[in-house]
C-alpha cells in the first residue's frame, strides 16, 4: 500500500522559530512536492523536487526552503516562522511517468503564534 | 496563464440526490491534463481521475461521471445518488507542458460537498 507520511499532524510554533516539516514516501517516487492549503485559496505549490538534491520553486516559495538529501525524504523548512505561515501543509509524491497522479500525505497543520 | 476556477464554494444535498461539481479551466496550451481529487475529513487528497486534452470522451466509474467539454473549457464532475461518504472537499486541477512538467498541478479552490442523511 502506497504511503506518504508527514512527521507531524499538528504543530504550534512561535514567531521567529525555525520549523522543519518532514515528509517520507515509500514508493520510490522521483517527484516530491510541498503544497500549502488555505481556505478560499485552494492548494498552492511551494517547492518541488524531481530528483535527489534537486529543487525548484513553485508559486509561493518566499519564506521557505527545502531539502532532499535522500530520494524518499523531502523536508520543508521555515527559517523564521511568521504568523502568515499558519496553514495546512501537504506533501505529495509521484512517479516520473505518472502524468499528474499525486499521492498525498495527511497534512501538517502549523500554527504560528 | 493557467487557471482553474471552481465557482461553487459549498454544496449541500440530501442523500440519494445527484450533484454536479463545476470546473472551468484556462490555458493556451493545446496539450494539457485535467484532474479531480477528493479530500475527505481525514485530510489526505485522493486521486480520482485524469483526462488529457485530446480525449473528450466522457467517463463513468460507478456513481461518478465526468463531462469534459473543450468548447466551454469545462471538466464537470457528477455524483449520482450521493451518499454520506461522498462528503468531502473536491479539487479540480490542471497541468500543462508549458507549466514546467506534467506533474506540476494547478489546483482550483475546491468545493465542499456536504451530503446530509
Amino acid at each position: 500500500d502506497v504511503k506518504v507520511t508527514q512527521s507531524s499532524r499538528y504543530l504550534v510554533k512561535r514567531t521567529g522559530e525555525k520549523v522543519f516539516l518532514e515528509c517520507v514516501q515509500d514508493m520510490d517516487h522521483e517527484n516530491m512536492f510541498w503544497y500549502r492549503q488555505d481556505p478560499g485559496l485552494g492548494l498552492r505549490l511551494i517547492y518541488f523536487s524531481y530528483d535527489v538534491k534537486m529543487k525548484e520553486k513553485g508559486d509561493i516559495p518566499e519564506g521557505y526552503s527545502v531539502s532532499r538529501e535522500k530520494k524518499e525524504r523531502f523536508s520543508l523548512i521555515l527559517e523564521s516562522a511568521s504568523t502568515n505561515q499558519t496553514s495546512m501543509y501537504l506533501c505529495a509524491s509521484s512517479a516520473g511517468t505518472s502524468r499528474g497522479e499525486l499521492f498525498f500525505g495527511e497534512g501538517s497543520r502549523l500554527t504560528v503564534l | 496563464a493557467q487557471k482553474v476556477t471552481q465557482a461553487q464554494t459549498e454544496i449541500s444535498v440530501v442523500e440519494k440526490e445527484d450533484v454536479t461539481l463545476d470546473c472551468v479551466y484556462e490555458t493556451r496550451d493545446t496539450t494539457y491534463y485535467l484532474f479531480w481529487y477528493k479530500q475527505p475529513p481525514s485530510g489526505e487528497l485522493v486521486f480520482l481521475i485524469r483526462r488529457n486534452s485530446f480525449d473528450e470522451q466522457n467517463e463513468i466509474s460507478g456513481r461518478y461521471s465526468w463531462n469534459f467539454q473543450k468548447s466551454t473549457s469545462s471538466f464537470n464532475f457528477t455524483i449520482t445518488a450521493s451518499q454520506v461518504v461522498d462528503s468531502a472537499v473536491y479539487f479540480c486541477a490542471l497541468s500543462t507542458l508549458s507549466g514546467g512538467a506534467t506533474n506540476k498541478l494547478i489546483f482550483g479552490t475546491g468545493t465542499l460537498l456536504a451530503v446530509q442523511p
